[in-house]
């Protein structure tokens, strides 16, 4: 059964601090990973997309990146603020195109 | 913001009746994706479609019907719906063929069954 762990399931840190979500995946022929950002009671929104060939991918104060070798991926977040307060879910696209994803981390900053 | 909406956004509905929801893009990606989300359980696939009339199950289908006559339209159907199917429902939209597509989603609809 293909699945996406993340790791921790929930995570209270001061604001300021760099921290690093974790994300593992059992199937190694994937096509992308993608990582999202959900708000309570809202959508989902994408963060980062790092492809199969690919090792990282940066947007702002986040960096993602990717070992398909370990089935692993990691969301780093720089200098954390109360606005980044949310869960965090890792995907990835298999090779029959569907997109398989964790339980997802819930994030909390404190001010 | 992606194009892809989602109605209707919330739906009260009785045991035993059909429901139907609709997700509508905009963007003309090729594959749409129904998913629910539960406590506990997280997002998981119902159906996808990767074209108009292809579709496949997903790891929950049971009760559950899709259609696609068009590209810019998936509909989820619950034949007869049951309490087990009060949940939020998400659809997403991707198109794996172009470089750099990342998956996007609607802002869900939230079915109760009583």
């Amino acid at each position: 059964k293909q699945e996406v762990t993340q790791i921790p399931a929930a995570l209270s840190v001061p604001e300021g601090e760099n921290l690093v979500l974790n994300c593992s995946f059992t199937d190694s022929a994937i096509y992308n990973l993608q990582w999202f950002r959900q708000d309570p009671g809202k959508g989902l929104t994408s963060l980062l997309l790092i492809q199969s060939s690919q090792r990282e991918q940066t947007s702002g104060r986040l960096n993602a990146s990717l070992d398909k070798s370990s089935g692993r991926s990691t969301l780093y977040i720089a200098a954390s603020q109360p606005g980044d307060s949310a869960t965090y879910l890792c995907a990835y696209m298999n090779r029959d195109d569907k997109i398989i994803f964790g339980k997802g981390t819930r994030l909390h900053i404190l001010p | 913001d992606a194009g892809i909406t989602q109605s209707p956004r919330h739906k009260v509905t009785e045991t035993g009746t059909p429901v139907t929801l609709r997700c509508h893009q905009t963007e003309n990606h090729r594959y749409m994706y129904w998913y629910r989300q539960d406590p506990g359980h997280g997002l998981r696939l119902i159906h996808y479609s990767y074209g108009v009339k292809d579709t496949d199950k997903g790891e929950v289908s049971d009760g559950y019907s899709v259609s696609r006559s068009k590209t810019e339209d998936f509909l989820l159907t619950l034949e007869s719906a049951t309490s087990s199917q009060t949940s939020v429902y998400f659809c997403a939209i991707s198109d794996p063929g172009h470089p750099n597509t990342e998956a996007f989603f609607g802002q869900g609809t939230r079915l109760t069954v009583v």
